[in-house]
């Protein structure tokens, strides 16, 4: 199992553009989020999903938009890029129970200029 | 909403054991306290959990005050491995008309010296 993978691993865009962030999972996970990580931030939740098809705004969606369209991928969007999300972005899932384990992709790294 | 508070960062000698505290003063009867540690460059990846009672996994230890304020994550035999932001989170039930919210905080970042 390859787990969770993210695509892409680096991204530097600038102000205004436009781009998306694809998550995939082969757990067969119902749960998946995305988080952004700053330095002296910990991790934020941006988004979640409890299920194919759902979506639902977490700690900071502003800015962000995000789809559930097949249970295995979650994609997360930037339609105007700022350098405020200039961030290392993380997705995670799991199968949804409180008590279980969130498994991390490996994190996008995007720099907005 | 139910915060953790955690030292920024703890030294350690290698071989021998770690205790990583963790205050929830404000945790409800239905959080779990979760661990989940960092290493550089990657995702965060989950170390244990409990609700009440003290577990034990092949990773760690976890150690939960009888009143549910505190925890503390106990790592045996701390190797270079092991050098890592450790999050001690609490995860409940999504609020009505709300969302689930998972605060990881910044952590604790723990070096172990050689």
């Amino acid at each position: 199992n390859a787990g969770v993978t993210q695509t892409p691993k680096f991204r530097v865009l600038k102000t205004g553009q436009s781009m998306t962030l694809l998550c995939a999972q082969d757990m067969n996970h119902e749960y998946m989020y995305w988080y952004r990580q700053d330095p002296g931030m910990g991790l934020r939740l941006i988004h979640y999903s409890v299920g194919e098809g759902t979506t639902a705004k977490g700690e900071v969606p502003d800015g962000y938009n995000v789809s559930r369209l097949k249970k295995q991928n979650f994609l997360l969007g930037l339609e105007s890029a700022a350098p405020s999300q200039t961030s290392v972005y993380f997705c995670a899932s799991s199968l949804g129970q409180i008590w279980n384990e969130q498994f991390f992709g490996p994190g996008t790294r995007l720099t907005v200029l | 909403d139910a915060k953790t508070t955690q030292p920024n960062s703890m030294e350690s000698n290698e071989e021998e054991p770690v205790h990583l505290p963790c205050n929830h003063s404000t945790i409800s009867g239905t959080d779990y306290i979760h661990w989940y540690r960092q290493l550089p460059s990657q995702g965060p990846e989950y170390v244990i959990h409990g609700l009440t009672s003290n577990v034990n996994n092949r990773m760690a230890s976890l150690a939960i005050a009888e009143d549910r304020k505190s925890s503390t994550l106990i790592l045996h035999r701390a190797t270079l491995r092991d050098a890592a932001v450790y999050y001690c989170i609490l995860r409940d039930s999504p609020r009505s008309g709300g969302y689930q919210k998972v605060t990881f905080g910044i952590g604790t970042k723990l070096q172990v010296i050689p």
